[in-house]
């Protein structure tokens, strides 16, 4: 199995901040990384997918980048309907692997 | 529109078997490409992925729980139904289903995904 490393765990920021989480593989996975955002008590909602493909009908302050092993989503700018958990996914190979989670906190 | 909605028992005892069930619309799991996963999320833990079920009744499970686990699909329904046997209280999470997309170019990720269904196993 892939496993799939996400740092930091939570992360403290403020409204306006730049974000970065980043992601990592075992191995590599191409650009077969898709982000989910969730929120408690809602199912994920993607944000991302390819590495860098912005879903459609997701805010343009959210990007993604990396291949291979490394693997980043930013937050250009932190809004108050951003404070949530953050997932990678990769989908290179079966088993599809996520990772532990990122939770984005107000600081 | 693609829409999907788990449903079950809220409530297992130890050693049962769970079904689950996931109701879609919007897409038709008989059309080339299409695909349902399941996935699960213990309170407060990760993201789990369970089980898919391709359009062609290729199937494809997490190898921790292989042994336990069954998909299967009714297109006629456009229900995909899971079940997990020997139930145990680690098994406690909230279960989803989700939609698979694919592209040639973008490969193939969960875009939609359901409400989620909580399981509680207990006795």
């Amino acid at each position: 199995d892939i496993q799939m490393t996400q740092s930091p765990s939570t992360l403290s920021a403020s409204v306006g901040d730049r974000v970065t989480i980043t992601c990592r593989a075992s191995q590599s996975i191409s650009n077969w990384l898709a982000w989910y955002q969730q929120k408690p008590g809602k199912a994920p909602n993607l944000l991302i997918y390819k590495a860098s493909s912005l879903q459609s009908g997701v805010p343009s302050r959210f990007s993604g980048s990396g291949s291979g092993t490394e693997f980043t989503l930013t937050i250009s700018s932190l809004q108050p309907d951003d404070f949530a958990t953050y997932y990678c996914q990769q989908y290179n190979s079966h088993p599809r692997t996520f990772g532990q989670g990122t939770k984005v906190e107000i600081k | 529109q693609i829409t999907l909605k788990e449903s079950g028992p809220t409530l297992v005892k130890p050693t049962q078997t769970l079904t689950l069930t996931c109701t879609f619309s919007g897409f038709s799991l008989s059309t080339s490409g299409v695909g349902v996963a399941w996935i699960r999320q213990p309170p407060g833990k990760a993201l789990e992925w369970l089980a898919l079920i391709y359009w062609d009744d290729d199937k494809r499970y997490s190898p921790s729980l292989k042994s336990r686990l069954t998909i299967s699909k009714d297109t006629s329904k456009n229900q995909v139904v899971l079940t997990m046997t020997n139930m145990d209280p680690v098994d406690t999470a909230t279960y989803y289903c989700a939609h698979r997309h694919e592209t040639i170019t973008a490969g193939d990720y969960f875009d939609l995904w359901g409400q989620g269904t909580l399981v509680t196993v207990s006795s």
